[in-house]
């Protein structure tokens, strides 16, 4: 049973540049959530993406946006980044019509701004 | 807004002494609380989900617990391979879950 996926693993940009991450969710699950870490804190919510819409948003800026694909997989873009998006960005997914709203995650993308 | 404690911060323990971490919570509506483990830089890896007040689910040496302000993880005769950083979420009337800062328990052997 495939998890879910993350890419890349790790990547370095540094402050004005734009970033796209990617994830593909479990097999099965139809929903996509991203969550930002950052060191000691534990994950903020940024956005779900259900059906390729935006289902709900957290507390963060429009430079962040999304995508999510009609076979599930989604997209996370940062634009202007700032050094304090360096941080372990997380992908979770989940099934809508399972009724246990468990969100699983992937190993995440450690980005680093400098 | 909802709001997640966990207590504590940090919990330095012997193999074998049992323990417990705390995660009180404030939100409007709870749909479920989760709990997660999480190992140094990687993604968390799910533990249980808690419905209901009274609710108890156990997993090897895990237990966790639910009362309608707060739940209990409790680590019975750990080992060294039960050393992580644990996060509670609650998972509010919306979709996202909100997290604590997670316990971060290391286990001596």
């Amino acid at each position: 049973d495939a998890g879910v996926t993350q890419s890349p693993t790790h990547l370095i940009k540094t402050r004005g540049q734009q970033v796209t991450l990617r994830c593909s969710p479990k097999s099965g699950h139809d929903t996509v959530s991203w969550y930002q870490q950052a060191l000691g804190q534990g994950p903020q919510f940024i956005f779900q993406y259900y059906e390729e819409e935006e289902r709900q948003r957290g507390n963060f800026p429009d430079r962040f946006s999304g995508h999510q694909f009609p076979n599930y997989s989604s997209e996370l873009n940062v634009n202007a980044l700032l050094l304090g998006d360096s941080a372990l960005y997380l992908c979770a997914s989940s099934l809508v019509s399972g009724g246990t709203d468990t969100q699983y995650f992937g190993p995440g993308t450690r980005l680093t701004v400098l | 807004e909802d709001q997640v404690t966990q207590s504590p911060e940090a919990l330095r323990l012997q193999e074998g002494e049992s323990s417990s971490l705390n995660c009180s919570y404030t939100v409007s509506g709870l749909r479920g609380l989760f709990w997660y483990r999480q190992d140094p830089g990687k993604g968390p890896e799910f533990l249980f989900t808690l419905y209901s007040a009274g609710e108890e689910k156990e997993k090897e040496r895990l237990k966790a617990t639910l009362t309608k302000k707060e739940s209990f993880l409790h680590i019975t005769a750990p080992k060294p391979e039960d050393s992580a950083t644990y996060l509670c979420a609650v998972h509010p009337n919306d979709y996202k879950l909100s997290f604590g800062a997670g316990t971060t328990v290391t286990v001596r052997a």
